[in-house]
Formats: C-alpha cells, sequence, structure tokens
C-alpha cells in the first residue's frame, strides 16, 4: 500500500464531456503533484501544489484545470479534452519540496479520450 | 534544461543473470538521482536513491553509484529474478524540486 489512492482507476470519456479525477494522501505530505504517463514518452510533471499552494505549471493546456482543498487532496478537472489526451495520470506527494524529497505515486488513472 | 536519458528496452533477461540498465543525465547543477520502479497495474514506487557525489544507493539487491564525473547513475543486479520484471525509471531533481524522468526501461525476467 503506498499511502496514495486515486480514483477512479479507470475513465473513458467524449471529447465534451466533463470529468474530474481525485487524488488523497494519507501520508501526512505537504506537496503533490500531478504526471502524465503516455505510452513510449517520459513522465510529463503538469502540476505541483506544495502547501496547497500551486506553485508549478508546465504549459499545460487549459483543459486541465487542478484543485487543491487540502494538503491530502488534489483534484484535476477535465474538460473538452482530445483523443492524444488519453495516458495515465498519476498522482504523487512528498514530505517537502526539496530536491532530495522521495515522492510516493498512486496507482494511477488510466484515462481514454473518445 | 536538465535531462535524464537511460537505455531503450526491453531488455529480457533469464533469472539469476546480471542486470545493468544504463543511466546518464545532464544538469547544471548537482542534483538528487532517483531509480524508480512500477509493476504492472500500479504507481511508480522508489527503488533507491543518492543524493551526492559518490554516494551508493541499495535496496532489494539492487545497487546504483552517483559518478559526477560520468554523470551516470547506472542500476545494476547481481542475479534478477522473475519478480524483478517490471518498467525502470531513472530520475533527477534539482534545486527547483523538478522531477525528470527517463524513458523508462521494460525488463522481463524469464524462469
Amino acid at each position: 500500500e503506498t499511502g496514495v489512492t486515486q480514483t477512479p482507476r479507470h475513465l473513458v470519456m467524449g471529447m465534451t464531456n466533463k470529468k474530474s479525477l481525485k487524488c488523497e494522501q494519507h501520508l501526512g505530505h505537504n506537496a503533490m503533484y500531478w504526471y502524465k504517463q503516455s505510452a513510449k514518452k517520459p513522465l510529463e510533471l503538469m502540476f505541483v501544489y506544495n502547501f496547497k499552494e500551486q506553485t508549478e505549471n508546465n504549459s499545460v493546456p487549459s483543459r486541465f484545470s487542478p484543485e487543491c482543498p487540502n494538503s491530502s487532496h488534489l483534484f484535476l478537472h477535465l474538460h473538452t479534452l482530445q483523443p492524444e489526451d488519453s495516458a495515465l495520470y498519476l498522482c504523487a506527494s512528498s514530505q517537502g519540496s526539496g530536491q532530495q524529497e522521495t515522492q510516493y505515486f498512486g496507482p494511477g488513472t488510466r484515462l481514454l479520450v473518445l | 534544461g536538465d535531462s535524464v536519458t537511460q537505455m531503450e528496452g526491453p531488455v529480457t533477461l533469464s533469472e539469476e543473470a546480471f542486470l545493468t540498465i544504463n543511466c546518464t543525465y545532464t544538469a547544471t547543477g548537482y542534483p538528487s538521482l532517483f531509480w524508480y520502479v512500477q509493476y504492472p497495474g500500479e504507481g511508480l514506487q522508489l527503488l533507491l536513491k543518492a543524493t551526492k557525489a559518490d554516494d551508493k544507493g541499495s535496496n532489494k539487491g539492487f545497487e546504483a553509484t552517483y559518478r559526477k564525473e560520468t554523470t551516470s547513475f547506472h542500476l545494476e543486479k547481481g542475479s534478477v529474478q522473475v519478480s524483478d520484471s517490471a518498467v525502470y525509471f531513472c530520475a533527477l531533481s534539482d534545486n527547483n524540486n523538478d522531477m525528470r524522468f527517463g524513458a523508462g526501461t521494460r525488463l522481463t525476467v524469464k524462469p
């Protein structure tokens, strides 16, 4: 058990749908992250939250909208996605934001956009 | 910018064979280096890490040494098991806490 849970585990949505991905960490960490994992590409960091404040947005299209209501929960709101957005979306958390920090990952949500 | 390059897979080995997965990095500063492993249907798990030059990370029989002179962090294991079959990711974290991952190397160990 990693201590980081993600729901749903699988999601199929049309391009006009609105859906949300949820991540919860039970580790008492202060930083949370969203990554995108596509086939044959390195993990792409999308967003970073540190103490509920967004500290990084790696040029992610506005059809992805993160929300961090508290240090334990992180959401990714999805709206009018494209088929190329189909991927595994991974959430992670870490105690702090220093470069030596280990990130703990959830199992991911596998998203298919039709 | 900072980046990680790791050996392309897939790698297929027989049980008890020696494993090496190469990883080199490019960084302007002195990053921390990590190996993560992803088993089927799961997220990434930390396997080992090293935070400064000449540090050796080790876990579950896996080892990697932070080599500043060759900018490398190669993963090794003396005798692999079927249960080691997974995808292995090399990663670095710089002063901005921007974690950069390699593309991953899929390892399959056959009995």
